[in-house]
């Protein structure tokens, strides 16, 4: 089974910018992994904020972007609001096996 | 309003069984591809199982040959039919369609 590799932790200012990456131990994550990410806020259950690379949820706030960088997955923060501390999952499909999610990233606004 | 709720979570022993289920309202459940996924205690996300809009599934090598997923139509409701539970099956269940919604989760914990 693959392995789906997040940064751990990643601390931004409020209004800052920060690139959250999700990368495959199969080789480089393309738009035939179908990248999700999706937040998670503590005690609450997941919701997702983007699908297929690049594709915005409707509650997606437009501070998020999605995109394929170096290889990898990211998604983009870019004016970071204290509501943004979370942790963020992502998720590739794979053909002819199961997704895998990412081991998640620990964001913190500060 | 698109809407998922779970229910059937529970304490188990280790070997019983559970049967999970997740109604949805606001949209046609066969219509989307439908995942579970599980969260254990302090852990990370982990995909379970999901059922095209075709009807075909997929599991998780951890629960393949334990676990069940089905639908109901009439019902518009997910299930997921869990047996040979094990501790380490201990979790928060999410039903999702993972471009819709998630459910808020159900708690399974399996110990003797």
């Amino acid at each position: 089974q693959a392995v789906v590799t997040q940064e751990p932790s990643l601390t931004v200012s409020p209004g800052g910018t920060v690139t959250l990456t999700c990368g495959s131990s199969t080789g480089a994550v393309t738009s035939g992994h179908y990248p999700y990410w999706f937040q998670q806020k503590p005690g609450q259950a997941p919701r997702t904020l983007i699908y297929d690379t690049s594709v915005k949820h409707s509650w997606t706030p437009a501070r998020f972007s999605g995109s394929l960088l170096g290889g990898k997955a990211a998604l983009t923060l870019s004016g970071a609001q204290p509501e943004d501390e979370a942790d963020y999952y992502c998720l590739l499909s794979y053909t002819g096996a199961r997704p895998v999610f990412g081991g998640g990233t620990k964001l913190t606004v500060l | 309003e698109v809407q998922l709720v779970e229910s059937g979570g529970g304490l188990v022993q280790p070997g019983g069984s559970l049967r999970l289920s997740c109604t949805a309202s606001g949209f046609t459940l066969s219509s989307k591809y439908m995942t579970w996924v599980r969260q254990a205690p302090g852990k990370g996300l982990e995909w379970v199982s999901v059922m095209h809009n075709g009807g075909n599934s997929y599991y998780a090598d951890s629960v393949k040959g334990r676990f069940t997923i089905s639908r109901d139509s009439s019902k518009n409701t997910l299930y997921l039919q869990m047996n040979s539970l094990r501790v380490e099956d201990t979790a928060v269940y999410y039903c999702a369609s993972l471009v819709l919604s998630w459910g808020q989760g159900t708690l399974v914990t399996v110990s003797s």
